[in-house]
C-alpha cells in the first residue's frame, strides 16, 4: 500500500532561517511523483513544488527546495530564508504516475510550522 | 484566469438533510478530484473524474455520497442524510490531466452538521 509519512507535527523556525520538513514514503510502484504543498490558516492548499521518480536533480522553486533520496525514499523539503509568511501546515504527497487505480494524491498527515519573528 | 472555484465556501445544515457542494475547474483542466479534510487531519481522496466519467468511486465514504460532473465543467459532490462525521472541508481540485500534472486546490468548502 501506498504511504506518506511525516513524523514531524510540528516545527518552529527562527525567521531567515532554514527549515527542513521531513516526508517518507511508501510504495511499489516504479514511477511516481512527489509534491509538497502548503495550507496557510485559510485553508487552501497551495502547490509549491514537484519531484518526479526519475529526475536525476533535486526540485527547487524559488526559496523552496526538496531533498530527493530515492534509495530512502525520502522527500525533504527545505525552506531557505524562513518568512513569516511561511506559518502554515505543510503536507507532502505522492502520486504513482499512471494515477494508479486513481489518479488521486495521497496525502501525509502534515507538519505545522511556526516562524518566530 | 481564476483557479478553482467551490461554492459554497460554508455550509451549516442540520442532521439528516442533503447538502450539494460546486466546484468549478480551472478552464481547460480535464482531470478533477474531490478530497475531504477533517479538523487537524491530512487530506483523504473521495473521487475524480476524467472528463465526466469516474472510473472509481471505491473512495467515497457511503452510499450516502454522489458525484456527477457535466462535461469538463462543473461538478457536484452530494451527501445525502447528513451525518455529524460528515463535518469536515471539502477540496476539489483539477489538474490538466491525469497523469503527473499539477493539481491546482479550490478553497475549499466547511461543512458543519450540527
Amino acid at each position: 500500500a501506498q504511504k506518506i509519512t511525516q513524523t514531524q507535527p510540528g516545527m518552529f523556525v527562527q525567521e531567515k532561517e532554514a527549515v527542513t520538513l521531513d516526508c517518507t514514503y511508501d510504495t511499489s510502484d516504479q514511477s511516481y511523483g512527489l509534491f509538497w504543498y502548503k495550507q496557510p490558516s485559510s485553508g487552501e492548499m497551495i502547490f509549491l513544488i514537484y519531484q518526479g521518480s526519475y529526475d536525476e536533480q533535486n526540485a527547487t522553486e524559488g526559496r523552496y527546495s526538496l531533498n530527493f533520496q530515492k534509495a530512502r525514499k525520502s522527500a525533504n523539503l527545505v525552506i531557505s530564508a524562513s518568512q513569516l509568511g511561511d506559518s502554515a501546515m505543510y503536507f507532502c504527497a505522492m502520486r504513482p504516475y499512471y494515477g494508479g487505480s486513481q489518479g488521486n494524491l495521497i496525502f501525509g498527515k502534515g507538519t505545522k510550522l511556526s516562524v518566530k519573528p | 484566469g481564476a483557479g478553482v472555484s467551490q461554492s459554497p465556501s460554508n455550509k451549516v445544515t442540520e442532521k439528516g438533510k442533503d447538502v450539494e457542494l460546486r466546484c468549478d475547474p480551472i478552464s481547460g483542466h480535464t482531470a478533477l478530484y474531490w478530497y475531504r479534510q477533517r479538523l487537524g487531519q491530512g487530506l483523504e481522496f473521495l473521487i475524480y473524474f476524467q472528463g465526466n466519467s469516474a472510473p472509481d468511486k471505491s473512495g467515497l465514504p457511503s452510499d450516502r455520497f454522489s458525484a456527477e460532473r457535466t462535461g469538463e465543467s462543473v461538478s457536484t459532490l452530494t451527501i445525502q442524510r447528513t451525518q455529524q462525521e460528515d463535518s469536515a472541508v471539502y477540496l476539489c481540485a483539477s489538474s490538466l490531466g491525469l497523469d503527473l500534472e499539477t493539481q491546482y486546490f479550490g478553497p475549499g468548502t466547511r461543512l458543519l452538521v450540527l
